[in-house]
């Protein structure tokens, strides 16, 4: 069955301290890999696509990586704006647009 | 362009009580989703859409759900009659090649539902 394991469920750092959440996942036939960022009381919002293990992308503190099991948003020295909920989410083959099946998200606190 | 765009923000009502929640996806978007985020399952598909058509609606979970998509810039998700169970976050998403992103998926605010 195909499935999204993220952890840990909630990470609590102080700000500067740098850290790594984990996404690791089992589907069939991989199409992509996603990563959302979800602010209380509002949608996710899309940060990065992985497609191939090896793959790395990178936006301001934030570093995407994928191998064939896993992917790891690592976050350097953060912020209080990046505390948030983290989402990960893989893409199944088939050629289809849909079927993203989402992890259940990394709570992120990051304190001053 | 202004989003996904979702009505409304929140709703409350009663057992037994049809609701209707809105969505306008991202102009020439041409695939339309829509999810529900709980605590205990987190985000879930319930049912997408391509050029106005339905593609997968498994997930779906009962008859008391319906999803429509009358034109491109419009779809709605009624339930009816919605029980308790029925309170999450309906989240409207679209992706296209709008922007030259293809597969990336849009999220509007959300709806939050309470069904007392």
């Amino acid at each position: 069955e195909d499935q999204v394991t993220q952890s840990p469920e909630a990470l609590r750092l102080q700000e500067g301290e740098s850290s790594s959440l984990n996404c690791s996942y089992t589907v069939s036939g991989l199409r992509g890999l996603f990563w959302y960022r979800q602010d209380p009381g509002k949608g996710p919002e899309f940060l990065f696509t992985l497609y191939s293990a090896g793959e790395e992308k990178e936006k301001e503190r934030l570093k995407a990586t994928l191998t064939k099991k896993e992917s790891f948003l690592h976050i350097t020295a953060p912020k209080p704006e990046d505390s948030a909920t983290y989402l990960c989410a893989v893409r199944r083959g088939g050629g289809s647009q849909g079927n993203l099946i989402f992890g259940k998200g990394t709570k992120l606190s990051v304190k001053p | 362009d202004a989003g996904v765009i979702q009505s409304p923000r929140h709703e409350v009502t009663e057992m037994g009580q049809e609701v209707t929640l809105r969505c306008k996806p991202i102009s020439g978007h041409d695939y339309l989703f829509w999810y529900r985020q709980t605590m205990m399952r987190g985000l879930e598909l319930l049912i997408y859409f391509n050029n106005n058509v339905p593609i997968d609606d498994s997930g779906m979970p009962e008859d008391r759900f319906s999803a429509k998509m009358p034109n491109a810039s419009f779809s709605t998700l009624k339930i009816q009659p919605s029980e308790p169970r029925d309170s999450a976050v309906y989240f409207c998403a679209s992706s296209g090649i709008a922007g030259g992103t293809l597969s990336i998926q849009y999220f509007g605010a959300g709806t939050r539902l309470s069904v007392l």
